[in-house]
């Protein structure tokens, strides 16, 4: 099984809807984070989380909400989706431990399409 | 995190090194160097970071200027499998997320 794995990988969904994406982890890590990925461009920070009681905006949070429902388990929601987040979405993890840099790592990705 | 530069796009043969360019000027002395690589549209995957010193994993070796002001991933043996966007990234190992930028676009050419 992978380290972080997202769900669905691929989506299209109708202008409007609620649509909830998913992440899961086995890295054991504190840290959690969604990111956004447009065509051609690096990764934008949505939300990242410290731990199940924190929650922060990140770069572009507008049209998302997030829910911390374990150390294990970071949902990314867009409350009435719109034609301008289609976007390739990605869950990362990292350690808080500033000794243990050992990166973040990603998950596969969820593919979203806004009709 | 500290602003980084880097090529859009860089060309490399089969079988020979890829070396990968990064300026970081205002690197500050707490930031380690970061870099990972996005294969596609999967997930990006870390590849290697340091702070002062030169690293070398399986996978790459980083050398960074003595000033810290620069450094180069150095892939020794390129195939065609690390054809990839290679991100170098500033990070002070706040919670606040990494800063991504456009990358470079390794391709490899068999």
């Amino acid at each position: 099984d992978a380290d972080v794995t997202q769900t669905p990988r691929n989506r299209i969904t109708k202008t409007g809807k609620r649509i909830m994406l998913e992440c899961s982890q086995t890295k054991g890590h504190d840290r959690m984070y969604w990111y956004r990925q447009d065509p051609g461009l690096g990764l934008r920070l949505i939300y990242y989380s410290f731990d199940v009681k924190d929650i922060n905006k990140g770069e572009i949070s507008d049209g998302y909400s997030v829910s911390r429902q374990a150390q294990a388990k970071f949902s990314l929601s867009l409350e009435s989706a719109i034609p301008n987040q289609t976007a390739l979405y990605f869950c990362a993890t990292s350690d808080r431990d500033p000794d243990e840099r050992g990166g973040y790592t990603f998950g596969s990705g969820t593919r979203l399409t806004v009709v | 995190d500290a602003k980084t530069t880097q090529p859009p796009s860089m060309d490399c043969a089969e079988g020979r090194a890829a070396n990968l360019p990064c300026n970081h000027s205002t690197i500050s002395g707490n930031e380690y160097v970061y870099w990972y690589r996005q294969i596609h549209s999967q997930g990006p995957q870390y590849i290697i970071h340091g702070l002062k010193n030169n690293e070398t994993n399986e996978m790459a070796s980083l050398i960074i200027t003595e000033d810290r002001k620069s450094s180069t991933l150095i892939l020794p043996h390129a195939t065609l499998r690390d054809t990839a966007v290679y991100y170098c990234i500033g990070d002070g190992g706040g919670a606040d997320g990494l800063t991504f930028g456009k990358g470079t676009h390794l391709i490899i050419q068999p």
